[in-house]
């Protein structure tokens, strides 16, 4: 069963790093392309971006270079980064897996980690 | 950006009854379309990919087809637990987009 858990801080200060882990049980993270989307309170989802194992990564241009996403395949982990963070970066974020076999989209998703940007 | 359009922004239903869910690209987007369900405080779930697949575990009600850049989401005889927030998502070109959402209510 595929499994995956976003960690991290739930509340970062305005101008400071946004960082959160998702760790993925059940499947080998060297498969498929894994994913960040997020979710404002009440608003619709956003992608935000995706890497491969090889470190290959597509990133939302909205964000502005803010976003870096890296993987650590010993821990089977992939990791976000998300700098200057402002209170419109305030969200519930997900981490999900693409094994649609290259459609694009996401058959497992994270519970979600709600993350508030306020001093 | 693709901007995807979805409509009605909600719609009342009863159990049993046939419901549809539009969703309109910008431009073409072939058949790279995926529907997904959320409830409230859930992650998506996915139903549909490239406009027509069903995602394995999803029942039979569920279906979608597309009509040029017009897209729909069928849900042939509504049940308690398809009550919930619906959205689409296009896959053709980056930055990957979605609509704003469609919920089902309970009439």
């Amino acid at each position: 069963q595929v499994q995956l858990q976003e960690s991290g801080p739930g509340l970062v200060k305005p101008s400071e790093t946004l960082s959160l882990t998702c760790t993925v049980s059940g499947d080998s993270i060297t498969n498929y392309f894994w994913n960040w989307l997020r979710q404002p309170p009440g608003k619709a989802l956003e992608w935000i971006g995706y890497i491969y194992h090889s470190g290959t990564t597509n990133y939302n241009p909205s964000l502005k270079n803010r976003v870096t996403i890296s993987v650590d395949t010993s821990k089977n982990q992939f990791s976000l980064k998300m700098t200057s963070a402002t209170a419109a970066d305030t969200a519930v974020y997900y981490c999900a897996r693409d094994g649609t076999g290259g459609y694009h989209a996401w058959d497992y998703w994270g519970q979600g980690a709600l993350v508030t940007v306020s001093s | 950006d693709i901007q995807m359009t979805q409509s009605p922004s909600s719609v009342s239903a009863s159990v049993g009854d046939r419901v549809t869910i539009t969703c309109r690209a910008s431009q073409s987007i072939n058949s790279w379309l995926a529907w997904y369900q959320q409830k409230p405080g859930k992650a998506p779930k996915l139903l549909i990919f490239a406009a027509s697949r069903l995602q394995s575990g999803v029942p039979l009600r569920f279906s979608g087809t597309r009509s040029g850049t017009e897209f729909t989401l069928t849900i042939s005889s509504l049940q308690p637990e398809d009550f919930a927030t619906y959205y689409c998502q296009q896959a053709n070109n980056f930055p990957l987009t979605f609509g704003g959402g469609t919920t089902v209510e309970i009439k």
